[in-house]
């Protein structure tokens, strides 16, 4: 059984710049959750895709966007980047009909300069 | 909104001794619990989760967790802790309705002295 992968593992940006963010699934799931984690905090929930469309949504901006393809991969992207948007970026893979229990990929560290 | 509280910023125990995080909820109906542990740099692992029934869940790496309604908590506890346990510590809980993203604790940043 393969676990949730995300890419890349480390991102520098500057102010301004956009940044695509991409996570495959665990095998089998259908949902895919996204998470901001800032340095020493809780993860936030950004939003969550489920049969490619939205299912819900953080207090995130809309420059903050997403995708789920059909194979449930999803990419998150960031447009306008600002310095606050540095974090630890994470993917979570679910599948609807088994409690919810979700799986976290590794993440992936975004520094915004 | 549901909301979730570990009073402990930082908890440090000895090698062997025994250990409990704490965790408290605020949450209308019966919550979906989860704990979570993570290493330096690295993702979420899940440790334990409650759903329903019995309210003392047992999870990987010998941590154990129980459900207490009446106190609003989900308390982690684990009788002997190795060094390896070193990590951040996440309380979640998750809406039973609606989108059903996690919403997380603060966290708990466990130190082992030897």
């Amino acid at each position: 059984e393969t676990g949730v992968t995300q890419s890349p593992t480390h991102l520098i940006k500057t102010r301004g710049q956009q940044v695509t963010l991409r996570c495959s699934s665990q095998s089998g799931h259908n949902t895919v959750s996204w998470y901001q984690q800032a340095l020493g905090q809780g993860p936030q929930f950004i939003f969550q895709y489920y049969r490619e469309e939205e299912n819900g949504r953080g207090n995130f901006p809309p420059r903050f966007s997403g995708l789920q393809f059909p194979n449930y991969s999803s990419e998150l992207n960031v447009n306008a980047l600002e310095l606050d948007d540095s974090a630890l970026y994470l993917c979570a893979s679910s599948l609807v009909g088994a409690a919810d229990t979700q799986y976290f990929g590794p993440g992936t560290r975004l520094t915004v300069l | 909104a549901q909301s979730v509280t570990q009073p402990d910023i930082h908890i440090t125990v000895s090698e062997g001794a025994s250990l409990e995080l704490r965790c408290n909820y605020s949450y209308g109906a019966t919550p979906y619990l989860f704990w979570y542990v993570q290493s330096p740099g690295q993702g979420l692992q899940l440790l334990l989760k409650y759903f329903s029934g019995d309210t003392l869940v047992q999870g990987i790496k010998g941590f154990e967790a129980e459900f207490k309604r009446s106190q609003s908590s989900f308390n982690l506890r684990k009788p002997s802790v190795h060094w390896s346990d070193a990590a951040e510590y996440f309380c979640a809980v998750v809406s039973d309705t609606g989108r059903r993203a996690l919403t997380f604790g603060s966290g708990t940043r466990l130190q082992v002295q030897p």
